[in-house]
């Protein structure tokens, strides 16, 4: 079964705003991804944070980690219409190294 | 940066027919690569892991003889739907982890098979 939940499992912001996806996990985790795909395409790494590690940036993305609570946040700031698309985290588990998808969220920038 | 390659990216073919996939990374060598299966505005599900040289391990609720899968070189790894019905059309995507850098490596994905079971 799938390991990790998401939420918003849908989210429309307008340009400009920012956007913030939440994801929880069950198991001990290696490390967390977030993924982008867009409509019918494959999937393109974002970023990944190690599970000894609590915030990490790249660009306009910001993913938090908090192992206790076994949850991880994406923010993208500054948003544009170009970041439409679905965003899935990803926990690599510590037992097999299997990477197990939350659900997703679907990402709609209003023009 | 590590590129995986799927294909074909789009196949469509009739009930009771065998569709192979292929999956293969191109600038590295991958021991281990993983298939899964999407449906429509569903996550991604793990099927099967794929390890060069042994069988692949099926996740719980995967067919392995419905799902073959083969891993016959560091640089390929093939997964085979035999007798396809329309309730096999999905989605396909392969990833592979790059070896380098250490463990925590991202995975890298394929741009996925598109399979439309007619």
């Amino acid at each position: 079964s799938q390991q990790g939940e998401e939420d918003p499992q849908a989210l429309s912001i307008q340009e400009g705003e920012n956007a913030t996806m939440n994801c929880s996990y069950k198991t001990s985790i290696n490390n967390l991804q977030w993924y982008r795909q867009n409509s019918g395409r494959g999937l393109v790494h974002l970023i990944l944070i190690r599970s000894n590690e609590r915030e990490k940036h790249s660009g306009r993305l910001r993913v938090t980690l908090d192992t206790s609570k076994k949850s991880s946040s994406l923010l993208i700031t500054a948003s544009r219409a170009a970041d439409t698309a679905s965003y899935f985290c990803a926990a690599q588990t510590n037992r097999d190294d299997k990477i197990i998808f939350g659900k997703g969220t679907r990402l709609h920038i209003l023009p | 940066g590590a590129v995986v390659s799927q294909h074909p990216s789009w196949v469509i073919c009739k009930s009771g027919t065998s569709v192979k996939i292929e999956c293969r990374s191109l600038d590295f060598q991958a021991t281990t690569m993983f298939w899964y299966r999407q449906f429509p505005k569903q996550s991604l599900m793990l099927m099967a892991t794929s390890n060069e040289g042994s069988k692949a391990t099926y996740e719980q609720g995967v067919e392995k003889d419905k799902f073959l899968i083969n891993h016959a070189s560091l640089t390929l790894s093939t997964l085979t739907v035999t007798s396809a019905h329309p309730e096999d059309s999905s989605f396909y995507i392969c990833s592979a982890r790059a070896p380098w850098g250490g463990g925590g490596q991202p995975q890298h994905f394929g741009d996925g098979t598109r399979l439309s079971i007619l």
